[in-house]
């Protein structure tokens, strides 16, 4: 499984855009890229996937480059519910296995007034 | 619609007593089911994971134990709890052809 790093902990302000960086150098060519948002004492909750370039949903963007050895969560506008752990996760997309991702430590983050 | 629930929300046992955690599915069939330990202020440790019913595969050796005896139950145990064992322990689903992954409300599990 390719290993993932994030940063530990970030803050930002209200109504600022957020880019979170995931770095995933052994990224296989089946692999896609997912992130999930978990709030205090509840399960994750997913975010976004993708495989190549630019995918946008209703909350985010994510952002991969050319050679997908990292990507990056973007989300526009923070609020103070944004704060929450950040996971960046990868693996094969449909696996036969049901082998899951492995969840890293995340990344804290913090959005202040 | 799906959902997926977990019982109890908390519990606080004695090292050495037995443990039990339940998990059920609604809405869905022969979904992959998952579960997952969080530490205080650590990242998620896949525990277990089932495709089918009877099929379990363990990630991690431990003390602990699942079982999968309905296609939307998934059930958590142990004979006899270890202080280390205290933890968020979430169970998660994933139905066949999708992605995403659906996550439970938790137990919290404090061994004392």
């Amino acid at each position: 499984l390719a290993k993932t790093t994030q940063p530990i902990s970030m803050d930002s302000y209200e109504g600022q855009e957020v880019n979170i960086t995931c770095s995933h150098n052994n990224i296989a060519t089946n692999d896609y890229i997912t992130w999930y948002q978990q709030f205090p004492s509840q399960g994750p909750r997913f975010i976004i996937q993708g495989y190549k370039t630019k995918v946008t949903n209703e909350v985010a963007s994510l952002f991969i480059p050319a050679d997908r050895k990292s990507s990056t969560l973007s989300l526009p506008r923070v609020s103070l519910s944004d704060t929450a752990v950040y996971y960046c996760l990868v693996g094969e997309r449909r696996s036969g296995s049901a082998r899951q991702l492995t969840f890293g430590s995340g990344t804290q983050l913090t959005v202040l007034p | 619609s799906q959902t997926i629930h977990q019982w109890p929300a908390t519990l606080v046992q004695p090292v050495g007593s037995p443990l039990s955690l339940e998990c059920t599915v609604e809405g869905t069939s022969n979904p992959n089911l998952y579960w997952y330990r969080q530490a205080a202020g650590r990242g998620l440790q896949l525990l277990f994971y089932s495709v089918g019913i009877g099929q379990i595969s363990s990630e991690v050796p431990q003390n602990l134990s699942a079982s999968r005896p309905q296609d939307r139950q998934f059930i958590l145990s142990s004979k006899k709890l270890l202080l280390s064992d205290s933890g968020f322990y979430l169970c998660a689903y994933r139905d066949r052809g999708h992605d995403e992954q659906f996550f439970g409300p938790g137990t919290r599990l404090t061994v004392l």
